[in-house]
């Protein structure tokens, strides 16, 4: 059974960075084929990538945001982690990590989110 | 970035009756190896979404068989064939051919 789940602050100030963990089981991501997937949401609007890597930790990020963006991961503590500098009030979003099949090339399992508000 | 177009926003439809949830690619979604990366999920209220449909129209485990996914190159579709109540929420089309992946708009279920 796969799952993930999100943790990290959820308010952070103007200018900070912030740094976010997705802790999973159920998988390991040295088995080829699989990553984690980062993904937003403002409240009321629509889901946007934010950043993906793979078993073999090639990574890919949002051209908008890759100048702010690190996406690592720690296969012998089952987590990856996103880092996002430079806060600011319209990164105001529920964050959700999900499990990436390469095979199809999408998102399967998602954790169930963390809203992160930044304001000062 | 390949531009995903989702219509109409907002789908008020009957409890039974069918709804149909259009989404539109700027540039064709084969990919090099012959497939076709453009999958269906579902956001129910307060929930995290959930994968329905990948590959154009493959249903994922345990997911009703009144939801097809149909369409091809930049044109595609997801219909049920007879809403229940339990379907409300928001549907998001999203690409995987092209990086950046990119998400549609959305499609908001309503009861009538």
């Amino acid at each position: 059974q796969i799952t993930l789940k999100e943790s990290g602050p959820t308010l952070v100030k103007p200018t900070q960075t912030l740094t976010l963990t997705c802790t999973f089981s159920g998988f390991s991501l040295s088995t080829s084929g699989v990553g984690v997937g980062w993904i937003r949401q403002p409240p009321g609007k629509a889901l946007e990538w934010l950043a993906l890597i793979y078993w073999h930790d090639d990574k890919r990020y949002s051209p908008s945001l890759k100048s702010r963006l690190t996406i690592t991961k720690d296969t012998s503590k089952n987590q990856v982690v996103l880092t996002m500098t430079n806060m600011d009030p319209v990164d105001t979003a529920t964050y959700y990590c999900a499990h990436w099949v390469q095979g199809t090339k999408t998102v399967d399992y998602w954790g169930q989110g963390t809203l992160v508000t930044v304001s000062s | 970035d390949v531009v995903m177009t989702q219509s109409p926003l907002s789908l008020p439809v009957t409890l039974g009756q069918p709804a149909s949830i259009s989404c539109r690619s700027s540039q064709s979604l084969v990919h090099s190896d012959g497939n076709t990366y453009l999958n269906w999920f579902q956001q129910r209220p307060g929930q995290s979404p959930r994968r329905l449909i990948y590959k154009v129209s493959n249903r994922d485990s345990g997911v009703p068989d009144r939801f097809s996914g149909s369409g091809s190159g930049t044109d595609f579709t997801l219909k049920i064939s007879r809403v229940e109540a339990e379907d409300v929420g928001v549907y998001y089309c999203m690409q995987g051919t092209h990086w950046p992946l990119t998400f549609g708009g959305g499609t908001k279920v309503e009861i009538k």
